[in-house]
């Protein structure tokens, strides 16, 4: 089954305590990225992945770090977890093109306090 | 740069009503433009989308059509079911890796 796979699901953190947030794809696509959800903003892109070793920021990357050394593996790091990045995270991919459609995790609801 | 506003939430329909959800954009090129829907506990998926003006993308008896000169896409569905609740995303892309952006979101709840 074609699918993008996160964990973890959920996630309660303190302040400061380094975390990884892994996602997976299986579909052989290229293009993979993060967004993370809020109330009355929608989602909003944090860093996104053409290819392997292809990285860069999307809209709001601050506090994140991210890393592509396989095609199918696209982790989120948060070096030092405040507060303001308590949230639901998506991670999605897609193939690429005009038009394509991304296929999304199931979300991460990370508490940081 | 490129933005997307769609109607405030939570909408509350009961069973078999019409459901119109507004979606406008604003973007420098000639976007794509989707809706995807979440329903609870789950990601999003696409639920249709439309490539260039005129365009109807349609799906589960959803339907929005790609209004260049008012820069809007609407989703309509004549005959909501109470499985229809979910939140529901406009979004644009314009380039060709994908980059979505995303309006707010807009709740729908359906009662019996």
């Amino acid at each position: 089954e074609a699918q993008v796979t996160q964990n973890p699901r959920y996630l309660i953190t303190v302040t400061g305590k380094k975390l990884t947030v892994t996602c997976s794809q299986n579909m052989n696509h290229e293009y993979m990225s993060w967004y993370r959800q809020d109330p009355g903003l929608g989602l909003r892109q944090i860093y996104y992945s053409m290819n392997v070793e292809v990285t860069d920021k999307g809209d709001v990357p601050e506090g994140y770090k991210v890393s592509r050394k396989e095609k199918r593996n696209f982790p989120l790091i948060l070096e030092s977890p405040s507060p303001n990045q308590t949230s639901l995270y998506f991670c999605a991919s897609s193939l690429g093109g005009f038009g394509t459609e991304a296929f999304f995790g199931q979300g991460t609801r990370l508490t940081v306090v | 740069g490129n933005s997307v506003t769609q109607m405030e939430g939570p909408v509350t329909l009961s069973e078999e009503a019409f459901l119109t959800i507004n979606c406008t954009y604003t973007a420098t090129g000639y976007p794509s433009l989707f809706w995807y829907v979440q329903y609870p506990g789950e990601g999003l998926q696409l639920l249709l989308k439309a490539t260039k003006a005129d365009d109807k993308g349609s799906n589960k008896g959803f339907e929005a059509t790609y209004r260049k000169e008012t820069t809007s896409f609407h989703l309509e569905k004549g005959s909501v079911q109470v499985s229809d609740s979910a939140v529901y995303f406009c979004a644009l892309s314009e380039n060709s890796w994908g980059k979505l952006q995303f309006g707010a979101g807009t709740q729908v709840v359906v009662t019996p």
